[in-house]
């Protein structure tokens, strides 16, 4: 059983819409990491949070540690944004990732 | 600039023919680790390194070995390749173990391997 669950999986959009993508895990943390999969190429590391809330340009991206869950929100979508989101529990537990299609 | 590069690309081969995946990094990281990426599997670790000459086993080791002779090569081995090892693989370095100061890692390109 995978210990890091995406939602959703697929995620279809136009562009600047607001998008959000969560991640749940069951244990505990010492850091979430959001990664970002290219088409083609290779992966890179977006945020490391351990608690609270970060943001870098238009990606933000929050953690609640009680709840186990983070979330990686979009603003103002761009047809560039579209990858695949990857989160990681401690960068050894990887989700499945979500796929993102922003469509102009 | 800091990198991983990953040799080759991309390679479709046989069953059975010896294959080696090169993985090198230029940021004096003492972690490297080998995962593959199946669809609905998410990345799985192979094996990993926490330094020259120190290896241990992933969740999927089966059908690979690595070395690690020097500090900044990493290099992924098929001895006898065979069709489930068809995916995508990722090397990865950070100067300290995930988990060890959540230094992020640094990710390859990724190989493309097609076993026949």
């Amino acid at each position: 059983k995978n210990e890091v669950e995406q939602s959703p999986q697929n995620l279809t959009a136009q562009e600047g819409e607001f998008i959000t993508i969560n991640c749940s895990y069951s244990v505990g943390i010492s850091a979430l990491h959001w990664l970002q999969q290219h088409p083609g190429g290779g992966i890179v590391s977006l945020f490391m949070l351990s608690s609270g809330k970060k943001k870098h340009g238009r990606l933000i991206a929050t953690i609640n540690i009680q709840e186990k869950h983070s979330s990686l929100h979009i603003t103002a979508s761009h047809p560039r944004d579209s990858a695949v989101y990857i989160c990681a529990r401690n960068q050894f537990y990887f989700g499945t990732g979500t796929s993102l299609t922003v469509i102009p | 600039e800091a990198q991983v590069t990953q040799n080759p690309r991309y390679l479709i081969t046989v069953t059975g023919k010896k294959l080696t995946v090169t993985c090198s990094q230029n940021m004096n990281h003492e972690y490297m680790s080998w995962y593959r990426q199946d669809p609905g599997l998410g990345l799985r670790q192979i094996y990993y390194s926490m330094n020259v000459e120190v290896t241990d086993k992933g969740d999927v080791p089966e059908g690979y070995k690595v070395s690690r002779k020097e500090k900044r090569n990493f290099p992924l081995i098929l001895e006898s390749p065979s069709p489930n090892q068809t995916s995508l693989y990722f090397c990865a370095s950070s100067l300290y173990p995930p988990g060890w100061g959540n230094q992020p890692q640094h990710f390859g390109d990724g190989t493309r391997l097609s076993i026949l």
